[in-house]
């Protein structure tokens, strides 16, 4: 089981720009969580979905744009990137507790 | 707004020392939970506590759960360099179990 999964690791955009990050678990769990983590913020939850087709706002979501097309994928969208959203993107899924991925890396230019 | 607060932010110590990390809030959590990260990497789940009052060990590491289920607290004993990380506590929402909410993180150094 490679348990959840991130794409990209790191990636540089210009403002602006838009980009996807993809999420993958396979661990047929219902829940699954975007967070982005900030220097002295800990982790922020942007979006989250609790089953396929699902999808609720978090704390931060304002900019982001998400989707839960399948089960095991969870989507999210940045249409208009700006220098506010630097940061580390980390997704999890949950049963009993959360399962992180390995963070996506994002600078924002 | 920051719901859980953490501390100390930084905290830098000698191997074999102890220490305690604080994790407060006015909210109340219907769980609270503990994680270690590592660079790099994503957080690791360390404990789950659930009932008020609530003690749990980790070898090490003991957890607490306020009786009122607002704060927490991690004491590490004799800590050890393998203890380096960012420690975060976690709170599920009481009425929003489905959503967490996490501490502003304490970054450990242990020396050794």
């Amino acid at each position: 089981n490679a348990g959840v999964t991130q794409t990209p690791k790191f990636r540089v955009l210009k403002t602006g720009q838009s980009m996807t990050l993809l999420c993958a678990q396979d661990m047929n769990h219902e829940y699954m969580y975007w967070y982005r983590q900030d220097p002295g913020m800990g982790l922020r939850l942007i979006h989250y979905s609790v089953g396929e087709g699902t999808t609720a706002k978090g704390e931060v979501p304002d900019g982001y744009n998400v989707s839960r097309l399948k089960k095991q994928n969870f989507l999210l969208g940045l249409e208009s990137a700006a220098p506010s959203q630097t940061s580390v993107y980390f997704c999890a899924s949950y049963l009993k507790t959360q399962y992180f991925g390995p963070g996506t890396r994002l600078l924002v230019l | 707004t920051q719901l859980l607060e953490q501390s100390p932010q930084f905290l830098s110590i000698q191997e074999g020392e102890n220490l305690t990390v604080y994790c407060n809030s006015s909210s109340v959590f219907s769980s609270l939970q503990w994680y270690r990260q590592e660079p790099g990497e994503g957080p690791v789940l360390l404990v789950t506590v659930v009932t008020g009052g609530e003690v749990k060990k980790l070898k090490r590491l003991t957890f607490q759960f306020g009786d009122a289920r607002k704060d927490s607290s991690l004491h590490i004993t004799a800590a050890q360099p393998g203890d380096t990380g960012l420690y975060l506590c976690a709170g599920a929402g009481r009425n929003t179990g489905n959503q967490f909410y996490f501490g502003t993180g304490t970054s450990l150094t242990v020396i050794p």
